[in-house]
């Protein structure tokens, strides 16, 4: 079964620290999403990988191929990046669909 | 440049009415795909549309779901007879359609709730 699994679940941070999340699958994909779900709903596109490493700001996406694991990493936490993360892959046998993993609360504190 | 449209954004039905959701992509792409979130669950794939072509619909359930992108207007996602269970938020996505992994640029969604 195709699988995307994400840790951790929950993630709480003081203000200033560094977060990584972490999402693994489990057979070959073409490509990998990271998704950011705000309180109110909507979903932004954050990164799209399929090998190496991206950088955006204070966020850095990264992705081995082999070990099929991504992380997220957010370095200089701030209260606004509190929101859902969510992992997504396009399987290299499943056209454009995208499977999701369940997401990653992470709630930053002042 | 207007990103991906989605209306309404909020639709409350009775059981058994049909609901209408529609999707305007982003402009210059051709390639929606809609997404269903049930209450405190992960997103999931329901069908993948092209201009005037499904393209992949194996996320949908069998019974009274319809999905539709004309030649002109917006893609629609038609739910007939609507029950309890289809109380979600369902989102819908564009790309250009290069043909290779690309971003998908979601919109805000609709909550539909059935009564």
């Amino acid at each position: 079964k195709n699988e995307v699994e994400q840790s951790p679940q929950n993630l709480t941070a003081q203000e200033g620290e560094f977060i990584t999340i972490n999402c693994s699958y489990s057979v070959g994909i073409s490509a990998l999403h990271w998704l950011q779900q705000h309180p109110g709903g909507g979903i932004v596109s954050l990164f799209m990988l399929s090998s190496g490493k991206k950088k955006h700001g204070r966020l850095i996406a990264t992705i081995n191929i082999q070990e099929k694991h991504s992380s997220l990493h957010i370095t200089a936490s701030h209260p606004r990046d509190s929101a859902v993360y969510i992992c997504a892959v396009k399987w290299e046998t499943s056209g454009s669909r995208l499977t999701f993993g369940e997401g990653t609360q992470l709630t930053v504190n002042p | 440049n207007a990103g991906v449209m989605q209306n309404p954004r909020h639709l409350v039905r009775r059981r058994g009415q049909e609901a209408r959701l529609r999707c305007s992509p982003m402009k210059g792409h051709s390639h929606v795909y809609w997404y269903r979130q049930l209450p405190e669950e992960g997103l999931k794939f329901m069908v993948y549309l092209q201009k005037e072509n499904i393209i992949d619909e194996s996320g949908m359930p069998k019974e009274r779901f319809s999905a539709e992108f004309p030649k002109e207007g917006p893609s629609i996602l038609r739910i007939q007879q609507v029950v309890r269970g289809d109380s979600a938020a369902y989102f819908c996505a564009s790309s250009f359609g290069t043909g290779g992994p690309e971003t998908q640029y979601f919109g805000p969604g609709t909550r539909l709730l059935v009564l």
